[in-house]
C-alpha cells in the first residue's frame, strides 16, 4: 500500500539558512499534518491542512511557514534555521480523524 | 502540566511476560485516543485506537476511562519484537471545527530473551 512520502530524508544545513521539506500524502488523504521531534522529545504538533487549506496551527514558529498544493503535497518552509531547529521532522496524511499515518520524517541538522 | 502524561520508564520485561501501560490527559474535551508504536529514529505508527468499551487486537488490549481521564495498553505474552516505545495519543478539537493530535512522551519497553 502507498504510504506517506516525505524529502529529503536527511538535510544539512547551516545557521540563518533556509530549509524547504516536503511531503506527499496518501492518495485520497484529505489531512496532511506536520510535526516536529526534538531528540528525546515527543512528536509536536506544527500545522495541518485540510482540502489545501490550512485548518489548525500548533507551535509552529514564526518563521516556518507551509502550504498545500493543488496535488495535495505539502512543502514546510523553515528560514533563518536556528541550532534548535535540529529534529526529525514529520509529515502525517489522515482521511478519519486521528489516524494519522506517518512518512518516514526528513531528519534536519542545523550546524 | 503537560496535556498528556506517560511513565517514560524503560520499563524491562522478560519474553512472555503481561506488562500494562498507563496514560492521562488533562482536556476532558478531548474526543478520540490512541496507541502508536514508535521504534528508535522511525516514525510513529497507529497500534490502535482506543474506545471506552475496551477493545482488543491479538496479544493487545486498550481501555480508556473517560470519568478518570485514563487510558491503558496491556500487552500479553510480550515479543521481543515489542521492544519499542508506546505513545499515548489524544485527539483535541481546535476552535477552527478541526483536530490535532497531541502525543505523550511515551513510555519505552524493554523486552529481554
Amino acid at each position: 500500500a502507498a504510504g506517506v512520502i516525505q524529502s529529503p530524508r536527511h538535510l544539512i544545513k547551516e545557521k540563518r539558512e533556509t530549509a524547504t521539506l516536503k511531503c506527499y500524502p496518501i492518495p485520497r488523504h484529505d489531512t496532511v499534518y506536520w510535526y516536529q521531534q526534538g531528540p528525546g522529545q515527543d512528536p509536536q504538533f506544527l500545522i495541518s491542512f485540510y482540502e489545501k487549506m490550512q485548518s489548525d496551527k500548533g507551535s509552529i514558529p514564526d518563521r516556518f511557514s507551509a502550504q498545500q498544493f493543488s496535488d495535495y503535497h505539502s512543502e514546510l518552509n523553515m528560514s533563518s534555521l536556528e541550532l534548535g531547529d535540529s529534529a526529525l521532522y514529520f509529515c502525517a496524511s489522515s482521511r478519519d480523524r486521528g489516524k494519522n499515518f506517518f512518512g518516514p520524517g526528513t531528519r534536519l541538522t542545523v550546524l | 502540566r503537560k496535556e498528556v502524561e506517560q511513565d517514560p520508564g524503560p520499563f524491562n520485561v522478560p519474553e512472555g511476560a503481561t506488562v500494562a501501560f498507563n496514560c492521562t490527559y488533562s482536556n476532558s474535551a478531548s474526543q478520540s485516543f490512541f496507541w502508536y508504536r514508535q521504534d528508535c529514529r522511525k516514525e510513529p505508527k497507529l497500534l490502535m485506537s482506543v474506545y471506552s468499551s475496551g477493545n482488543e487486537d491479538g496479544r493487545f488490549t486498550a481501555q480508556l476511562n473517560r470519568a478518570s481521564q485514563y487510558i491503558s495498553l496491556l500487552i500479553r505474552d510480550s515479543k521481543l519484537s515489542d521492544s519499542a516505545t508506546y505513545l499515548c495519543v489524544v485527539t483535541t478539537f481546535m476552535n477552527s471545527g478541526y483536530s490535532t493530535l497531541t502525543f505523550g512522551k511515551g513510555t519505552m519497553l524493554l523486552v529481554s530473551p
